[in-house]
């Protein structure tokens, strides 16, 4: 059974930063791209970034280029997003997904003071 | 940025209706391979998302066959015969096919 666990969300305060991980299990990893969407309080889903399956080829959303780093470790079936400068528009759920056919249960990010 | 138009907002059904909901796209969704990467989305209440469809018309492992998608090129359709409950949530429109990968607003489907 494929899973998908997100982990390492909480309340932090603006300019700050944070670090989600994703951890992988009934599949093989290293064969599939990765995505993280997030999707806001009340609100649809928005794509953040995809990763390939050995890293060659990142992409990003405009409204995180420059501050987030999407990246994976193969060794450890986990995928990561280095959220960096925080800004309340980034409160969202963050869900980790393979690349649609399979989301995590998400883990919540509240950008405060 | 590929925009993703997903009609009605929202959608008020009778058990056992059947009902129908749009995806038009800014752009043709045919990628390179020739494959069109259109999927639909349901998320039901606190639920994460859960994908019905994939390339506009093959059901997603374990999807009952109430569920059609047809279309091509920008303009899509998803159909549902025949209404359970639970079938009540929003559903969302997506595409892969271009960078970034972006959604519908999506639309609730509710109870009458």
């Amino acid at each position: 059974e494929v899973q998908l666990v997100e982990s390492g969300g909480g309340l932090v305060q603006p300019g700050r930063s944070l670090k989600l991980s994703c951890l992988a299990s009934g599949f093989t990893f290293s064969n599939y791209g990765m995505n993280w969407i997030r999707q806001a309080p009340g609100k649809g889903l928005e794509w953040v970034a995809s990763i390939s399956s050995s890293s060659s080829y990142i992409y990003y959303a405009d409204t995180v280029k420059g501050r987030f780093t999407i990246s994976r470790d193969n060794a450890k079936n986990t995928l990561y997003l280095q959220m960096t400068s925080l800004r309340s528009e980034d409160t969202a759920l963050y869900y980790c997904a393979r690349p649609l056919a399979y989301w995590g249960q998400g883990t919540l990010v509240t950008v405060s003071s | 940025d590929v925009v993703m138009t997903q009609t009605p907002p929202s959608l008020s059904v009778a058990i056992g209706q059947s009902v129908s909901i749009s995806c038009k796209s800014s752009q043709s969704l045919v990628y390179s391979d020739g494959k069109t990467y259109l999927h639909w989305l349901l998320q039901s209440p606190g639920r994460s998302p859960k994908r019905l469809i994939y390339q506009v018309s093959n059901l997603g492992s374990g999807v009952p066959d109430r569920f059609s998608g047809t279309g091509s090129q920008k303009d899509f359709t998803l159909k549902i015969s025949r209404v359970e409950a639970e079938d009540l949530g929003v559903y969302y429109c997506a595409q892969t096919t271009h960078f970034p990968y972006t959604f519908g607003a999506g639309t609730k489907l509710e109870l009458k």
